[in-house]
């Protein structure tokens, strides 16, 4: 049972760069998450999509950032004109979707993006 | 606003020492809280999900437990194995919203 798959897992980009992160769910899992991890902190909630939907975006900065997970393919994170700031581990979930109480997300590996 | 807090933020044990870690948090209104491990270089590995007072799990030599203001995870005779970063995260019960609220962790190191 292949799990969360994020790609690449190490990603180095100059300022003002382009970086694009990619999230393949889990078998049957038709929800995803993106959060990103800066160093010495906790996770942070960026946004929520489904299949052609974003259902939640209110973790995400209102520039040079935006998500989509389209009906093929895997989801992708982007990220316009990086600058030293995005430095950090972004990770994917995903989840089957609500069942009874509560719905469990499974995390990906992540991919480390590093701008020098 | 949603807010969790862990303490402490590292836990050094020696192999065998027994202790918890606590996950207090104070939201509008509680549907799950969850309990995940992260290696260094890894993405969090979900452990339990609880979602009422005085409810409890296990799993292995951890169990976690639920109070209306705060969890616990109870690592008995631990192993160096066990060494991992232990996050808490909490989801709201406005359906809809889906998003977990993390706190930053406790780095437990457990010494040979």
């Amino acid at each position: 049972n292949a799990g969360v798959m994020q790609n690449p897992r190490h990603l180095v980009r100059r300022r003002g760069q382009e970086a694009r992160l990619r999230c393949s769910p889990m078998k049957g899992h038709s929800h995803v998450y993106w959060y990103r991890q800066l160093p010495e902190e906790g996770l942070k909630f960026m946004v929520y999509l489904q299949k052609e939907n974003i259902i939640d975006e209110s973790g995400m900065p209102k520039e040079r950032f935006s998500a989509e997970f389209p009906k093929e393919g895997p989801s992708i994170l982007r990220i316009q004109q990086v600058v030293r700031g995005d430095s950090a581990a972004y990770f994917c979930a995903s989840s089957p979707g609500p069942q009874g109480r509560t719905d469990t997300q499974y995390f990906g590996p992540g991919t480390r993006l590093t701008v020098l | 606003e949603d807010q969790v807090t862990q303490s402490p933020e590292a836990l050094r044990l020696q192999e065998g020492e027994s202790s918890s870690l606590n996950c207090s948090y104070t939201v509008s209104g509680l549907r799950g809280l969850f309990w995940y491990r992260q290696d260094p270089g890894k993405g969090p590995e979900f452990l339990f999900t609880l979602y009422s007072a005085g409810e409890e799990k296990e799993k292995e030599r951890l169990k976690a437990t639920l109070t209306k203001k705060e969890s616990f995870l109870h690592i008995t005779a631990p192993k160096p194995e066990d060494s991992a970063t232990y996050l808490c995260a909490v989801q709201v019960t406005n359906f809809g919203n889906e998003k977990l609220t993390f706190g930053t962790g406790t780095r437990l190191t457990i010494i040979p």
